[in-house]
């Protein structure tokens, strides 16, 4: 079965630092990998995607993720996290016929 | 170009009662998928319409009914409500290309039921 963990359910970094939130799906195929931020009582936006190619791929607001097929992860990392970046982050994976989202990481941002 | 719109924002109902909750799609899209995200978990998929037909169905009972019109966009429908049917239902519409589907989320209807 299809299924996407994110290990961290919370993480506090201070402005400025570099950040990694860590996502690990479960999928026989290829899988089409996402990550949304959501921020309180808002819907999801997008900040990236994998689909293939190159498997370090840039995204809005400063943000990367890397796919590593040998270890089923796809984390997202940010060099220097801005205090607007505090949020909720989702990982999400597409089998083409529906999205599976992991549990989501709720990300702090101190001064 | 407006995004996805939902509504209404928020609503409250009682248990027993039923609730209809409205989505209009971004402009161009075909799509329509339905999501509820309970407090503190990610969102769990419940049904996808596409040419006004229901194609794919998560784990959900069949309280849970949709539509969608030839205008694309759709309504969630739910019955006989339960205390555990709180929480923010979020539509997302996407283009249907073959099976590469990116999704493009409304901001979601809070539903509390009491």
């Amino acid at each position: 079965a299809q299924s996407v963990t994110q290990p961290d359910i919370h993480i506090t970094v201070s402005e400025g630092a570099s950040l990694e939130l860590r996502c690990n799906y479960s999928y026989g195929a290829t899988p089409y990998l996402f990550w949304y931020v959501q921020s309180p009582g808002q819907g999801l936006q997008l900040l990236l995607k994998y689909f293939s190619g190159d498997t370090l791929v840039q995204g809005i607001k400063g943000f990367e993720a890397e796919f590593k097929r040998s270890q089923s992860s796809f984390n997202l990392r940010k060099p220097s996290v801005h205090w607007s970046d505090a949020a909720e982050y989702f990982c999400a994976v597409n089998t083409g016929n529906q999205f599976y989202f992991g549990t989501g990481t709720s990300l702090t941002v101190i001064p | 170009d407006a995004g996805v719109t939902q509504s209404p924002t928020h609503l409250i109902k009682t248990r027993g009662q039923q609730v209809t909750l409205r989505c209009s799609p971004k402009s161009g899209h075909d799509t329509v998928s339905w999501y509820q995200q309970a407090l503190g978990q990610g969102p769990q998929f419940i049904f996808q319409y596409y040419e006004e037909e229901e194609r794919q169905r998560g784990n959900f009972p069949d309280r849970f009914s949709g539509h969608q019109f030839p205008n694309y966009s759709s309504e969630l429908n739910v019955n006989a409500l339960l205390l555990g049917d709180s929480a923010l239902y979020l539509c997302a519409s996407s283009f249907l290309q073959g099976n590469l589907i990116e999704q493009y989320f409304g901001p979601g209807t809070r539903l509390t039921v009491t």
